[in-house]
């Protein structure tokens, strides 16, 4: 099973809404990402989560705010977003065998959040 | 700064033709991955590389992976409507666990 399951699949949220996008994997994966999309553009790294430290954070703007409760799951909890934070938000996960074993990691992604903020 | 450059951006064929899509890196590459993004999808992983020169096939897909590890191509033989999508390579460069990503290419197959 290579799934990696995302909620909700559409969201509409307004500038001063408060909203959380969640993921779930369930393939003994180590490391969860975020990534954000726009149109016609390849996926974007925001954050990695490895064995749920926080690893990277793409100098991503403080209103996202990734959160990984355990190895299974992984939120983004969105404050006061701009219009131009609309997007396609893809999660992911690999296995993570560890720095100098990364040129074997393969990424999962799930379905994405679409999100649109007014 | 790192990149993959991607060609072509678009490819417009007619069904049963063959199309291959491209990618060079700018710096040497430890892996490349190949992923499908079906209109409104979200990518799925086709394939990795990781030896230089390495050629893998997926029925009708093949795949290359250049003897510098800074290029690669996907090719297609007679295509299908089921190809339809934009195809994105990715790679990994050093021990840097980021994917740098080309701007991938929209395939659209008449029928």
């Amino acid at each position: 099973d290579t799934e990696v399951t995302q909620t909700p699949k559409h969201l509409v949220m307004g500038m001063t809404n408060k909203k959380s996008l969640k993921c779930e994997q369930h393939m003994g994966h180590r490391a969860m990402y975020w990534y954000k999309q726009k149109a016609k553009k390849p996926p974007e790294l925001m954050f990695v989560y490895s064995y749920e430290k926080l690893s990277i954070n793409e100098s991503v703007p403080s209103r996202f705010s990734p959160e990984c409760p355990n190895s299974s799951l992984l939120n983004l909890h969105l404050h006061a977003l701009q219009p131009e934070d609309s997007a396609l938000y893809l999660c992911a996960s690999s296995q993570d065998p560890g720095a100098g074993t990364w040129n074997t990691d393969t990424q999962y992604f799930g379905p994405g959040t679409r999100l649109t903020v007014l | 700064g790192q990149q993959v450059m991607q060609i072509p951006q678009y490819q417009h064929v007619q069904e049963g033709e063959d199309f291959t899509t491209y990618c060079n890196s700018s710096t040497t590459l430890s892996n490349i991955q190949w992923y499908k993004q079906r209109p409104g999808g979200h990518p799925v992983f086709l394939i990795q590389l990781v030896k230089s020169g390495e050629v893998k096939k997926q029925k009708r897909l093949t795949f290359q992976f250049g003897e510098a590890k800074k290029n690669s191509s996907l090719h297609i033989t007679a295509t299908q409507t089921t190809d339809v999508g934009t195809y994105f390579c990715a790679g990994n460069a050093g021990n840097n666990r980021k994917l740098i990503w080309g701007l991938g290419t929209s395939l659209a197959v008449n029928p």
